[in-house]
């Protein structure tokens, strides 16, 4: 069925580093793919998302790349804050559907 | 602003209880979605409804139930429940096809004794 992988599971980068977080999707179908943000004890929230017309989508310091050869996006931080400390999902879905898969989650800690 | 609330925060249940999880939207939209969220295991989606009356599987359905008599209103139902479903339980929104952003209740952290 479909599948999304979603690595690496821990990430923990200093103040000011870039931090990368990469998922693969098994159904070339998939059309839509946000990334969640979950601070401790919140709700997720879409920080960005892109669909497939579209390779790579950049909002301020965040950014989404997508390679639909390769079936794989990846969610770039730059500049990382402490504040940017969540875990992170990536989801995959189809345009006939509004259902989303998703990801394992990344839990990204920034050290100030 | 949307706004989606759930009817409690935190629930203990027994095994064997029958237990009822509600959502509510404020938005009109025309899907929700019930997940369970899990250490290392993501956010796995149960059962979702894209109108009234309507719910499909997710990917973990065995031992739960739900009902949409209401379009702002999901209820997820553990029949019977056990120690195995004890987690953290989210339920989202979206305005409707195609996918768009999901919006997140604040989760009920259901512990089963």
């Amino acid at each position: 069925g479909e599948n999304v992988e979603q690595h690496p599971s821990t990430l923990s980068v200093q103040e000011g580093d870039s931090a990368v977080i990469k998922c693969t999707y098994s159904d070339s179908a998939s059309n839509y793919f946000p990334w969640y943000k979950q601070e401790l004890g919140k709700r997720p929230q879409l920080i960005i998302d892109i669909r497939s017309n579209v390779g790579e989508k950049k909002d301020q310091r965040i950014a989404v790349t997508l390679n639909k050869t390769a079936k794989h996006f990846s969610l770039h931080i730059t500049e990382t804050q402490p504040e940017d400390s969540a875990v992170y999902f990536c989801a995959a879905s189809k345009s006939n559907t509004g259902k989303l898969i998703f990801g394992q989650g990344t839990t990204l800690q920034v050290k100030p | 602003d949307v706004k989606v609330t759930q009817s409690s925060r935190y629930l203990v249940k027994r095994t064997g209880e029958k237990v009822f999880l509600e959502c509510v939207q404020d938005m009109d939209h025309e899907n929700m979605f019930w997940y369970r969220q899990d250490p290392g295991l993501g956010l796995r989606l149960i059962y979702f409804s894209y109108d009234v009356k309507m719910k499909e599987k997710g990917d973990i359905p065995e031992g739960y139930s739900v009902s949409r008599e209401k379009k702002e209103r999901f209820s997820l139902i553990l029949e019977s429940a056990s120690t195995n479903q004890t987690s953290m339980y989210l339920c989202a929104s979206s305005p409707g096809r195609p996918p768009d952003t999901q919006y997140f209740g604040p989760g009920t952290r259901l512990t089963v004794l």
